[in-house]
């Protein structure tokens, strides 16, 4: 079974720039995550959707992140304009329902200049 | 809210020494309870979990109980091995909203040396 995917793994931009992150979550599975995890810290969720809908975007900064699952399966996720403090590893999971384990994908180690 | 609470590291063993890592909760209700590991250039692996008060997780060596008195889940290994050295983050699922987002600790590093 294909794991979860993620492009590109790793993003360098300037400040201000924009940048998007792709996800493809295990098929078949109806909940997928999108988590930031800062350099020494452990992930922190930015966005939940069940199928292409969103379930908890309380922590995502809306005023420059922005993320979509269009059609339930794949999905982007955009921060316009970038600030330094993006620099980051972008995470998605993906899980066959709630409450089923969460399977993580490798990654996109985005550095902001 | 929730939160999850794990020693500091980085620790450092010797091959064959056993591991203890710290781990502590904060979250009403009956959280489901993980141990994730990264290994270097490599995302985030479910290492194991407990789902209610009193279970114990295992795999690959470690184990991990669920202990709602203590409101504890800490991770132990009786003899590690180089190919140990890894991040591992203490996480819970489910708590105080019902809600089913991963939240983590801050991570452990652990070094094994031969």
């Amino acid at each position: 079974e294909a794991g979860v995917a993620q492009s590109p793994r790793y993003k360098i931009i300037e400040k201000r720039q924009s940048v998007a992150f792709w996800c493809n979550p295990i098929s078949g599975h109806a909940t997928l995550y999108w988590y930031q995890q800062i350099l020494g810290q452990g992930p922190k969720l930015l966005i939940q959707f069940q199928n292409n809908g969103v379930v908890d975007d309380s922590q995502l900064p809306k005023d420059r992140f922005s993320a979509e699952r269009l059609k339930g399966v794949d999905s982007t996720l955009k921060i316009q304009p970038a600030k330094l403090e993006d620099s980051a590893v972008y995470l998605c999971a993906s899980s066959s329902s709630f409450q089923e384990t969460q399977y993580f994908g490798p990654g996109t180690r985005l550095l902001v200049l | 809210g929730d939160s999850v609470t794990q020693m500091e590291g980085p620790v450092t063993l010797s091959e064959e020494a056993f591991l203890t890592i710290n781990c502590t909760y904060t979250a009403t209700g009956y959280p489901s309870l993980f141990w994730y590991v990264q290994y270097p250039g490599e995302g985030l692996q479910l290492l194991l979990k407990a789902t209610k008060a009193d279970d114990k997780g295992s795999n690959k060596g470690f184990e991990a109980t669920y202990r709602k008195e203590t409101t504890s889940f800490h991770l132990e290994k009786g003899s590690v091995q180089v190919s140990d050295s890894a991040v591992y983050f203490c996480a819970l699922s489910g708590g105080t909203s019902g809600n089913t987002p991963l939240v983590f600790g801050k991570g452990t590093r652990l070094s094994v040396i031969a």
